[in-house]
């Protein structure tokens, strides 16, 4: 079975700080995806990014980076100078490649930036 | 605006009715879902259609009915509901094949129901 645990429920930050979000997960599979999204007030979830599992490459997006470690099961995700349009709720997620396609959400972390 | 469309975006209803769910996606996908999403619980997949087959019904109640009669759209049939159904329900597409999954979904921005 799989599972995505993100330890910190609420994160509050001023604008212009650094934050990194915390993404844990458990799987059996050695083939899988690792997502994030994030659901702004609005409701929808908006993919951020998708990481292969023989892929431990960092990425980098503009303000918003990544760090995948197998060795820790880990795959968090770090937004530098951040903007109050950042305040969101974030989820990480976890998804074996083969077989029926389901997306084991961790429990999010609301994101609060302040001006 | 996204590429799926959910209708209505709040709904309020007692236990004794009867009311639906819409859901369409204007993306072309092949694949269909519906999630669950209630306060401090992760995101519960419900139901999962590919290919306007069901393929997934992770243990949800019966007084839920999912039906897809296409590709493009997907219902959720409610009736004699309970409160703790109140949540934000949403659905969401993505292209699958027979090889492996892309990962990706595309939700919409979710129905938000309160069963009173």
């Amino acid at each position: 079975a799989q599972k995505v645990t993100q330890a910190q429920t609420e994160i509050s930050v001023v604008e212009k700080e650094d934050v990194t979000l915390d993404c844990v997960y458990e799987t059996r599979d050695t083939t899988y995806y690792l997502f994030w999204y994030k659901q702004p007030p609005s409701g929808e979830l908006v993919f951020l990014i998708r990481r292969n599992s023989f892929d431990e490459q960092n990425e980098i997006s503009g303000r918003y980076s990544w760090n995948f470690q197998k060795s820790t099961s880990s795959f968090n995700f770090t937004i530098t100078a951040s903007q109050v349009v950042d305040s969101a709720v974030y989820f990480c997620a976890l998804s074996v490649i083969q077989g029926a396609q389901k997306l084991v959400f961790g429990q999010g972390t609301r994101l609060t930036i302040n001006p | 605006e996204t590429g799926v469309t959910q209708t209505p975006r709040h709904l309020v209803m007692g236990m004794t009715n009867k009311k639906s769910l819409k859901c369409e996606q204007h993306l072309g996908h092949n694949a269909m879902y519906w999630y669950k999403q209630s306060a401090k619980k992760p995101l519960e997949l419900m139901f999962v259609y590919n290919f306007k087959e069901q393929t997934e019904n992770n243990s949800v109640p019966s007084r839920f009915s999912p039906e897809c009669p296409n590709s493009s759209h997907l219902f959720l049939h409610l009736h004699t509901l309970q409160p703790e159904d109140s949540a934000l329900y949403l659905c969401a597409s993505s292209q699958e094949n027979e090889f492996a999954n892309t990962g990706e979904l595309f939700f919409g921005e979710g129905s938000r129901l309160t069963v009173l």
